[in-house]
């Protein structure tokens, strides 16, 4: 069956600009979460949705970061006001449920360059 | 506070013969989950290999295995008859069963690199 998804691949943009980021997970899977890859801070979570409960939103770095899942499906993270610092790989992963034994399958990631 | 180290940034290994990545972990949550995973150049990352706190036996998923030390709070994976395909970085990651976070946190992780 599809994986998760996430578009765009690559994106580009300027200091100070907003970006949306988008992510689509495996049917079924009741559980999404995101996390963001950087050469200087390894792998970090920001955010998990699980169902209809309240997000953990413990890792967002700033309130310039927001995310939210609609229908419980897609998922799309917005960082307003860009720095250089936001540059980095941003993956999303989903799974069959929110348990701890419930293993994360995750996407091909968005490239994040700020210029 | 929940931690996961990998100590090795870089290993190397023949082709066929077998490797051990280390990773320890530091909780204080009696539940955890602790995963592998494997991200090839390519960038994707790739499901490994669970293995539950509670669980009394080492997982195993084909030429994957997980030798847990509880009382050492270690976690290392074995490959065995080691791939070229294999040649990747590898990730130690953990979740905690208490808080509903879903959060894994992972170690820096490990190049392996298979030698034909």
């Amino acid at each position: 069956g599809a994986g998760v998804s996430q578009s765009p691949s690559n994106k580009v943009t300027e200091k100070g600009k907003d970006v949306e980021l988008r992510c689509d997970p495996i049917s079924g899977h009741t559980a999404l979460y995101w996390y963001r890859q950087s050469l200087g801070q390894g792998l970090e979570f920001l955010i998990y949705f699980q169902g209809n409960s309240a997000p953990d939103k413990s890792g967002l770095p700033s309130d310039r970061f927001s995310a939210e899942r609609t229908g419980g499906s897609v998922s799309t993270l917005t960082i307003q006001r860009t720095q250089q610092e936001d540059s980095a790989v941003y993956l999303c992963a989903s799974s069959l449920g929110g348990g701890i034994f419930y293993e994360q399958y995750f996407g091909p990631g968005t490239r994040l360059t700020v210029t | 506070a929940q931690k996961i180290t990998q100590t090795q940034p870089g290993m190397f290994v023949q082709e066929k013969e077998a490797v051990t990545l280390d990773c320890t972990y530091d909780t204080s949550d009696p539940s955890y989950g602790l995963f592998w995973y494997k991200q090839p150049s390519s960038g994707e990352m790739i499901f490994l290999i669970y293995q539950g706190s509670y669980d009394q036996q080492n997982a195993t998923e084909g030429r994957y295995s997980l030798n847990f030390q509880k009382a050492r709070k270690s976690a290392n994976l074995v490959i065995s008859a080691s791939q070229l395909g294999d040649s990747a970085m590898y990730f130690c990651a953990m979740r905690e069963g208490t808080g509903n976070t879903g959060k894994l946190i992972f170690g820096q992780g490990t190049t392996l690199q298979v030698k034909p």
